[in-house]
């Protein structure tokens, strides 16, 4: 299994430009999630989703847009990037939502720098 | 608001010393894991603690989640410096139930030889 993977893994943008990270998963989880990491913040969770089809927010969901067409695939949309979502990005699945033995795993990140 | 605080934010050790990172919080948890991450990856789960009171070990790293299930803590016997990393704790199943995990903010461990 690759687990969970994410490109690319550097990406530079212009303010104003668009993208799609991209996250997928080989392990069959339905609870996918994207958080971003900055420093001194911890992780802070953008959106989720609980299995195709269903995506709901989380703590700092704007600028983001999210889908989620298979279980596999999980991308995270930047519609109009500002300098303020310069971040390290991270992709996460699990087995089930919330229960409280499952085990998050995450992909090893995507670090943008937005100009 | 939910939230974890952890302490201190940033700790640096000379090899074999040991070491103790704090998790806290005002609310009650199900559950609190702790991850770590080492530069340029993804956070990794450690252990995950359920019970007021748990004590787990996992070698030198030893794990407690407190009586009320607000707080934990980690510690560490003779640090190594590949110990060295970013540690996180998170909490589950707290007050709002929303099935979400729940970051402090962090703390950096540097473990000098």
């Amino acid at each position: 299994n690759a687990g969970v993977t994410q490109t690319p893994k550097f990406q530079v943008l212009k303010t104003g430009q668009s993208m799609t990270l991209q996250c997928a998963q080989d392990m069959n989880h339905e609870y996918m999630s994207w958080y971003r990491q900055d420093p001194g913040m911890g992780l802070r969770l953008i959106h989720y989703s609980v299995g195709a089809g269903i995506t709901d927010q989380g703590e700092v969901p704007n600028g983001y847009n999210v889908s989620r067409s298979t279980t596999e695939d999980f991308p995270l949309r930047l519609l109009s990037a500002a300098p303020s979502q310069t971040s390290v990005y991270f992709c996460a699945s699990s087995y089930s939502i919330g229960a409280w033995w499952d085990t998050q795993y995450f992909g090893p990140g995507t670090r943008l720098t937005v100009l | 608001t939910q939230l974890l605080e952890q302490s201190p934010q940033f700790l640096s050790i000379q090899e074999g010393e040991n070491l103790t990172v704090y998790c806290n919080s005002s609310s009650v948890f199900s559950s609190l894991q702790w991850y770590r991450q080492e530069p340029g990856e993804g956070p990794v789960l450690l252990v995950t603690v359920v019970t007021g009171g748990e004590v787990k070990k996992l070698k030198r790293l030893t794990f407690q989640f407190g009586d009320a299930r607000k707080d934990s803590s980690l510690h560490i016997t003779a640090a190594q410096p590949g110990d060295t990393g970013l540690y996180l704790c998170a909490g589950a199943g707290g007050s709002s139930n929303t099935g979400k995990l729940i970051f402090g903010q962090g703390t950096t461990l540097q473990v000098k030889p």
